[in-house]
């Protein structure tokens, strides 16, 4: 099976603190994703990856930046955390091989920004 | 840019009614991807429809893919408690990028 962790389920920080969100897959997947999920918005994808040192904008990747030096390694930080960063975070991964690929999802880091 | 559109954003059922949420867009899209996120989870992949007019079938679950790959519905067939959760379109745009719907959340009554 797959799995996909992220580093902690639930993070509480200061605003202009510096905040570092790790996600680990263990399948090899050549693609890695950060979303964030809000209540009526559903998922927007902040930033993906699709190889090591590789990194795209997604919807909404102002206040974020993104870093894979290792393939199941993307971490995605806050450099200076605001309120309206608080939020669920997801991590996903999914295979490069083919196309149109299911994505499978780390099980989120609830984020509070005080 | 591409759009999913997803409705209705809430539906809340008795036990044993049938359920159906709708995914549409304003653009073709290539595949219609479906997850299902259970409350205090993650989304988990159900299906994915490539083909224009697919119907596929998961037990008590339909998933349709319209005629012009533009809408996709997911129908639930006589709920239980156990289909509670947040169900999510989502289509890839390009080679990487996937777009979601902003979610269907289904609470069923027992």
């Amino acid at each position: 099976d797959v799995k996909v962790t992220q580093s902690s389920r639930y993070l509480v920080k200061r605003t202009g603190e510096k905040v570092f969100l790790e996600c680990v897959q263990d399948m090899d997947h050549e693609n890695m994703f950060w979303y964030r999920q809000d209540p009526g918005l559903g998922l927007r994808l902040i930033y993906f990856s699709y190889d090591v040192k590789m990194k795209e904008k997604g919807d909404i990747p102002e206040g974020y930046s993104v870093s894979r030096e290792k393939k199941e390694r993307f971490s995605l930080i806050l450099e200076s955390a605001s309120t309206n960063q608080t939020s669920m975070y997801l991590c996903a991964s999914s295979t490069g091989q083919g196309i149109y690929n299911e994505q499978f999802f780390g099980p989120g880091t609830r984020l509070t920004v005080l | 840019g591409q759009q999913v559109m997803q409705i209705p954003q809430y539906q809340h059922v008795q036990e044993g009614e049938d359920f159906t949420t709708y995914c549409n867009s304003s653009t073709t899209l290539s595949n219609i991807q479906w997850y299902k996120q259970r409350p205090g989870g993650h989304p988990v992949f159900l299906i994915q429809l490539v083909k224009s007019g697919e119907v596929k079938k998961q037990k008590r679950l339909t998933f349709q893919f319209g005629e012009a790959k533009k809408n996709s519905s997911l129908h639930i067939t006589a709920t239980q408690t156990t289909d509670v959760g947040t169900y999510f379109c989502a289509s890839t745009s390009g080679t990487y990028k996937y777009i979601f719907g902003t979610g269907t959340r289904l609470k069923v009554l027992a």
